[in-house]
């Protein structure tokens, strides 16, 4: 099937630095990325659309400025956390969709960045 | 977007089928119905996904009855590999796949 490859699996940052996570569709074109944002025991929650070429689309209650998201080409999208803070410590996952004759549409998920702020 | 309700957690044994049903009472017609898995740390990952009657791959099969209302993930003959949190879904192919998660059934398999 199609890869989704996510770049860091983990990291561990400073409080108040940024982190870029970068996500790559790498045998198929991604024309939508999503990101999602995962804590402990629980289940993915989406915080945005990502679109090649125009701005992300963000799900109310996440700060376009703190999480910023960019989509340059048609297989990758980045996000960048800034100004990290311990709360901000989660488990992001992207995803793209390969979009076929249904009902064979699948969505193909990132290994996941497991994002420590201290 | 549909609403999904599975239970919330699961316990089975090597060897056993084990079905999770999972209810989208307000399923749309453009709606597809598609089960993830998800191990701890990992992104998750795709399943099986049908739009009505039944559905086989060679990991699982899915049931999904007229009305469409629910659907029932069965696994056949688990191990102890397959613990995970399931999770489903029901998208449109046309408004980007957008999908929203529900809590998903943790399974879990005893030896």
């Amino acid at each position: 099937g199609a890869v989704v490859s996510q770049h860091p699996s983990r990291v561990i940052c400073k409080s108040g630095t940024s982190v870029k996570i970068e996500c790559r569709s790498l045998d198929f074109q991604a024309t939508t990325m999503f990101w999602y944002r995962q804590f402990p025991k629980q289940s993915l929650m989406l915080m945005a659309t990502s679109n090649e070429g125009s701005k992300a689309t963000y799900e109310q209650g996440v700060e376009k400025d703190k999480f910023l998201i960019n989509h340059a080409s048609l297989t990758l999208s980045t996000l960048t956390v800034t100004s990290a803070h311990p709360e901000d410590s989660s488990f992001y996952i992207c995803s793209a969709t390969l979009l076929r004759t249904a009902p064979n549409t699948e969505a193909f998920f990132g290994q996941g960045t497991r994002l420590t702020v201290v | 977007l549909a609403k999904t309700t599975q239970p919330i957690s699961m316990d089975s044994y090597e060897g056993q089928e084990v079905n999770i049903t999972c209810s989208h009472n307000n399923i749309a017609t453009n709606d597809y119905i598609t089960w993830y898995q998800q191990f701890p740390s990992q992104g998750p990952r795709f399943i099986i996904q049908g739009y009505k009657t039944k559905v086989t791959n060679e990991v699982a099969s899915l049931f999904i009855p007229a009305d469409r209302k629910s659907s029932t993930l069965s696994l056949p003959r688990v191990s102890l590999s397959d613990t995970a949190v399931y999770y489903c879904l029901v998208g449109d192919m046309d408004s980007n796949y957008q999908l929203i998660w529900g809590a998903g059934t943790k399974l879990i398999i005893k030896p």
